[in-house]
């Protein structure tokens, strides 16, 4: 079956523009997270939605940064006035349910000028 | 201290040799432990996830785990260059048990 699909997979901005990225998750998966990759650093946790219960934020970086899930499909993870400290690679995951095996989509590569 | 730790490496071993990957978390409560494959320039791809303590063997890979020791190892048997990768490490919080806390991954180099 079809994994995570992100979009788009590169993004060039400007410093000071506002950028969406989105996320589907795999079909049936209740709960879906966001992580920050920087180049050569591990995986930073941003955000944890599950079903329709309130989402943990605890790992935005700042009050520029939010996200947004429909239900149990799709999730966009907004960015405004972007900084060039927001470069990195934005990783969507999915599990069945909470504490399950997570699974990655492609990545959103973002560059900020 | 870092939750979860790796050795950066390089780790170089020989095409067919065992490659031992190491991984010690601080949480105690952990009960969940993952390793992921990493190829340049992609995502993570899950590979062993073990929740008891002992050994899981899928194929090649053999996951251990020691909670004691707070220890988290990945064998991989007759090793291949296309094994060639960051292994990150991954474990579940206590506190937040879905939140999954990533060390930075060792690179292992498989020579031809």
């Amino acid at each position: 079956g079809a994994g995570v699909s992100q979009s788009p997979s590169n993004k060039v901005t400007e410093k000071g523009k506002d950028v969406e990225l989105r996320c589907d998750p795999i079909s049936g998966h209740t709960a879906l997270y966001w992580y920050r990759q920087r180049l050569g650093q591990g995986l930073e946790f941003l955000i944890y939605f599950q079903g329709n219960s309130a989402p943990d934020k605890s790992g935005l970086p700042s009050d520029r940064f939010s996200a947004e899930r429909t239900g149990e499909s799709v999730s966009t993870l907004t960015i405004q006035r972007t900084q060039q400290e927001d470069s990195a690679v934005y990783l969507c995951a999915s599990s069945l349910e909470a504490e399950l095996e997570q699974f990655f989509g492609p990545g959103t590569r973002l560059t900020v000028l | 201290q870092k939750e979860v730790e790796q050795n950066s490496g390089p780790l170089s071993v020989p095409e067919g040799a065992i490659a031992s990957l190491n991984c010690t978390y601080s949480d105690r409560g952990s009960q969940s432990f993952f390793w992921y494959r990493q190829y340049s320039g992609k995502s993570p791809e899950l590979i062993m996830s073990i929740y008891s303590n002992g050994d899981k063997e899928d194929g090649r890979f053999t996951a251990q785990l020691n909670k004691a020791s707070q220890y988290v190892s990945l064998l991989i048997r007759d090793s291949q260059p296309s094994d060639s990768a960051t292994y990150l490490c991954a474990v579940n919080g206590m506190d937040s048990s879905y939140k999954l806390i990533f060390g930075s991954g060792t690179r292992l180099l498989v020579r031809p």
